[in-house]
């Protein structure tokens, strides 16, 4: 099984552009999550969707935008990007209905130039 | 305020030691405690969890749960350079629906 797959697998963006990170799951789970992954300061959550057509702020949203409108994909958009959004992205689901473990994507890495 | 705390390393062991690897939390009230294993430039991946009070053993990893103490780590048995990895801590996000909130992370290196 596929499990979730993000894309691109890694991209140079010029700041001031925008740009859609993808990311698809087929194991239906509910939950869906944006994590960013820099040095020093571990991963931390930039959105999130509890259930398709829902989604809310985690601790670092500021600059990104999501949208959930299936079980299946929950993309991250990027709509003028920044040096400091320079990270590695990583997607994740959970089956949702009480905490449980999460599952990752293979992660995007994007720099910001 | 980042509510797991975790020493970043790096945490040298030989070769069929016992690592261990410790992580602190601060909200009381969180009941599941997951420990993920990441290689570097790869994705994060789930160890173990553990709910209760107590050790879990799966394999050669033991996870041990002291709620009172607010205080979970993770043991690695006959410890193996290929256990040379990044270790996470998380747990629930009291904040963000069904979202684990992650620790820095300890970096292992098992040295042959």
């Amino acid at each position: 099984t596929a499990g979730i797959t993000q894309a691109p697998t890694s991209q140079i963006l010029a700041a001031g552009r925008s740009m859609t990170l993808r990311c698809t799951q087929d194991m239906r789970h509910n939950a869906m999550y944006w994590y960013r992954q820099d040095l020093g300061l571990g991963l931390r959550l930039i959105h999130y969707s509890n259930t398709a057509g829902t989604t809310g702020k985690g601790e670092v949203p500021d600059g990104y935008s999501v949208s959930r409108a299936n079980t299946d994909d929950f993309p991250l958009t990027l709509a003028s990007a920044v040096p400091s959004q320079t990270s590695v992205y990583f997607c994740a689901s959970s089956p949702g209905g009480q905490p449980t473990e999460a599952f990752f994507g293979q992660g995007t890495r994007l720099t910001v130039v | 305020q980042k509510e797991v705390e975790q020493n970043s390393g790096p945490l040298s062991v030989p070769e069929g030691a016992i690592a261990s690897l410790n992580c602190t939390y601060s909200d009381r009230g969180s009941q599941s405690f997951f420990w993920y294993r990441q290689y570097s430039g790869k994705s994060p991946e789930l160890i173990m969890f553990i709910y209760s009070n107590g050790d879990k053993e799966d394999g050669r990893f033991t996870a041990q749960l002291n709620k009172a103490s607010q205080y979970v780590s993770l043991l690695i048995r006959d410890s193996q350079p290929s256990d040379s990895a990044t270790y996470l801590c998380a747990l629930p996000n009291s904040n963000s629906g069904y979202a684990l909130n992650f620790g820095k992370g300890t970096s292992l290196l098992v040295t042959p």
